[in-house]
């Protein structure tokens, strides 16, 4: 069975201060490994997908990267609006998207 | 109307209701999407319909009926739901079913009272 980690669960950052999230999967045939964001009370809103390890995305303060066990979200210079929870998800054999739990982060003025 | 689109936004009903829940993909998809979103548990993946056929079934009460009339809407249709029924359902969709990104519409947040 696919199976997705999410770490950390919950992270506080200052506005400026860069961190990164991981996500740790298990997949039989990784087929792509897909990053989300979502707002309170909405729906996931789609970032990047990565199909091969070395592979590297970006959009604005947002860079995607993945490994063969893992992928990572850095954030460089957070401010307020990327606040959100981050979910993470990878598609293999299946054809399923198996879904982590999310980082949730919140960028302080 | 873009994207992906549902309605409604919000539902409470009594456990002896019936009611429905609507989805509408504007972006020319061949597959669709139900799932459940529950508190600090990763998104469960209830239903998929590709190409206007089921074709998965995730173990899902019976009391949750799925209904893809053509390939740009996606209804699931809800009667006598349980408390631990109240959560977000999310539809999407996607190019194809597999490796290949879904785009989620807004939600409906479903209270079971």
């Amino acid at each position: 069975e696919d199976q997705v980690t999410q770490s950390p669960e919950a992270l506080r950052l200052q506005e400026g201060e860069s961190s990164s999230l991981n996500c740790s999967y298990t997949v039989s045939g990784l087929r792509g490994l897909f990053w989300y964001r979502q707002d309170p009370g909405k729906g996931p809103e789609f970032l990047f997908t990565l199909y091969s390890a070395g592979e590297e995305k970006e959009k604005e303060r947002l860079k995607a990267t993945l490994t063969k066990k893992e992928s990572f979200l850095h954030i460089t210079a957070p401010k307020p609006e990327d606040s959100a929870t981050y979910l993470c998800a990878v598609s293999g054999g299946n054809n399923r998207l198996a879904f982590g739990k999310g980082n949730q982060v919140v960028v302080i003025p | 109307e873009t994207g992906v689109t549902q309605t409604p936004r919000h539902l409470v009903m009594g456990m002896t209701n019936k009611k429905s829940l609507k989805c509408e993909q504007h972006l020319g998809h061949n597959a669709m999407y139900w799932y459940k979103q529950s508190a600090k548990k990763p998104l469960e993946l209830m239903f998929v319909y590709s190409l206007e056929e089921r074709v998965e079934n995730n173990s899902v009460p019976s009391r949750f009926s799925p209904e893809c009339p053509n390939s740009s809407h996606l209804f699931l249709h809800l009667h006598t739901l349980q408390p631990e029924d109240s959560a977000l359902y999310l539809c999407a969709s996607s190019q194809l079913q597999g490796g290949y990104e879904q785009y989620f519409g807004p939600g409906t947040r479903l209270t079971v009272t």
